[in-house]
């Protein structure tokens, strides 16, 4: 089975300092990692992926997050929070091989303080 | 606007009745997935279809609950008899299959809220 654990409910961050909102996942076999922000309201937009290769994947408005086989994280980073930042951060796994759906977090919502 | 979209966005309803939403793809995906999202969760799926067929179905898919994508383009999630519980967001989202030209990753729609009285 796959699962993944956002450990905090809520993350506070004032603007302009780094942020790190954590991930850890269980799965069987090689992860495919996602990262999604939701605004609310909203549907859930792709932040980005890991599939392979290396373990710091960039993706959209800044965002980056790091793969770690052996401690299962895949922690998503950003150097200097924005206000716009501020929203609801979901962290997802499935099985790299087969045809098995996306399973995600509970989600951490993050917010910026100006 | 070529992304994912669905109807209604908002939903309003008395128990027992039935409700019907519709869920349009990017038109090149051949997987469609239904999820529902309660407040303070993150999503749980519920189904998927590659083209016309359902390959998977979630536990958490009563017999109240039936999902049909009847030419392998939009597809619809009809829930009969409704109850309080059903009130969530319920989510679409189409991919190409991981493997072949697409690398797997959802794209959403903007969700369908249901709101049972």
């Amino acid at each position: 089975a796959q699962s993944v654990a956002q450990p905090e409910d809520q993350v506070n961050v004032a603007e302009g300092n780094p942020l790190t909102v954590k991930c850890t996942y269980s799965v069987s076999g090689n992860p495919y990692l996602f990262w999604y922000v939701q605004y609310p309201n909203r549907g859930l937009q792709f932040l980005l992926k890991y599939i392979t290769g290396d373990n710091l994947v960039k993706g959209s408005y800044g965002f980056e997050a790091e793969f770690n086989k052996s401690q299962t994280s895949f922690h998503l980073k950003k150097p200097s929070a924005l206000v716009s930042d501020s929203a609801l951060y979901f962290c997802a796994v499935r099985r790299l091989s087969g045809n098995t759906p996306l399973v995600f977090g509970k989600g951490t919502r993050l917010s910026v303080i100006a | 606007d070529t992304g994912v979209s669905q109807d209604p966005r908002h939903k309003i309803t008395k128990r027992g009745q039935n409700v019907t939403f519709r869920c349009d793809p990017i038109s090149e995906h051949n997987r469609l997935y239904w999820y529902r999202q309660t407040l303070g969760q993150g999503p749980e799926f519920l189904t998927y279809f590659q083209n016309e067929a359902q390959l998977e179905k979630s536990r958490l898919l009563s017999d109240r609950f039936s999902a049909e994508r009847p030419k392998g383009s939009f597809s619809t999630l009809e829930i009969q008899r409704t109850e309080q519980g059903d009130s969530a967001m319920y989510l679409c989202a189409s991919s190409l299959a991981a493997g072949g030209r697409g690398t797997g990753e959802l794209f959403f729609g903007e969700g369908s809220r249901l709101t049972v009285l």
